[in-house]
């Protein structure tokens, strides 16, 4: 079983839509959640970075984390073209050396 | 202001050659990393230093060799390169290895293509 499992899609919305991806762990020492937002040819940029359980918003980004679950989620609203792009779910324990274990990617596409 | 830059951006070269690239963070950070991009975009760690330590050696080929001169710097150099070792690489950084301060910062990648 992988660490971190992730569908990787695509995913196709139409402009407006909320835009709903998961992931799931199976490594209860995970503490810390990112979501990386990944253009095509680009490096992968920080979305959304959230500690243990609970909800975090910024902007049309929201992100949530369920430990009892081993389930985090990231919910964009009002999408735009824009946002298409693949989405990476990435974690780490809380203790040790920070290594990311990363999702497979989620691809999004947006259409106007 | 780049923010963790790369250089080259792209890299072409023959089996059996050596090249190195290189990585450098203006942030500020305490860690720098490694990854490897495969071509069906999993990213994966290979090395990470805090402090010019290394932190991370994952299970990688000895062919490839991380250097950090400095806190604001990690080079990878890679010798011998393999058809395998195409791909595209990407250095991050972090303010911190532990406590709440570890978030990771990418750079826009090298795509290394051995032919």
């Amino acid at each position: 079983q992988k660490e971190v499992e992730q569908d990787p899609g695509p995913l196709s919305v139409p402009e407006g839509a909320i835009v709903s991806l998961n992931c799931t762990y199976s490594n209860s020492a995970f503490q810390y959640f990112m979501w990386y937002r990944q253009y095509s040819r680009k490096g992968p940029e920080l979305l959304m970075y959230t500690y243990s359980s609970g909800n975090k918003e910024d902007g049309r980004f929201t992100a949530q984390v369920d430990k009892s679950s081993k389930y985090i989620s990231l919910f964009i609203r009002d999408s735009q073209p824009s946002d298409s792009a693949t989405y990476l779910c990435a974690m780490s324990r809380a203790y040790g050396n920070n290594r990311l274990a990363f999702g497979k990617g989620n691809q999004v596409v947006v259409i106007p | 202001d780049t923010a963790v830059s790369q250089t080259p951006k792209y890299l072409v070269t023959q089996m059996g050659n050596d090249k190195s690239i290189k990585c450098e963070q203006n942030l500020g950070h305490d860690t720098m990393y490694w990854y490897k991009q495969d071509s069906k975009k999993f990213l994966k760690i290979m090395f990470s230093y805090n402090n010019k330590e290394l932190i991370i050696n994952e299970t990688v080929p000895n062919r490839f060799s991380p250097k950090s001169p400095d806190k604001a710097h990690l080079n990878l150099h890679i010798n011998s390169l393999e058809l395998g070792d195409s791909a595209v690489y990407f250095c991050a950084s972090s303010q911190d290895l532990t406590g709440d301060r570890r978030e990771q910062y990418f750079g826009p990648g090298t795509r290394l293509t051995v032919t």
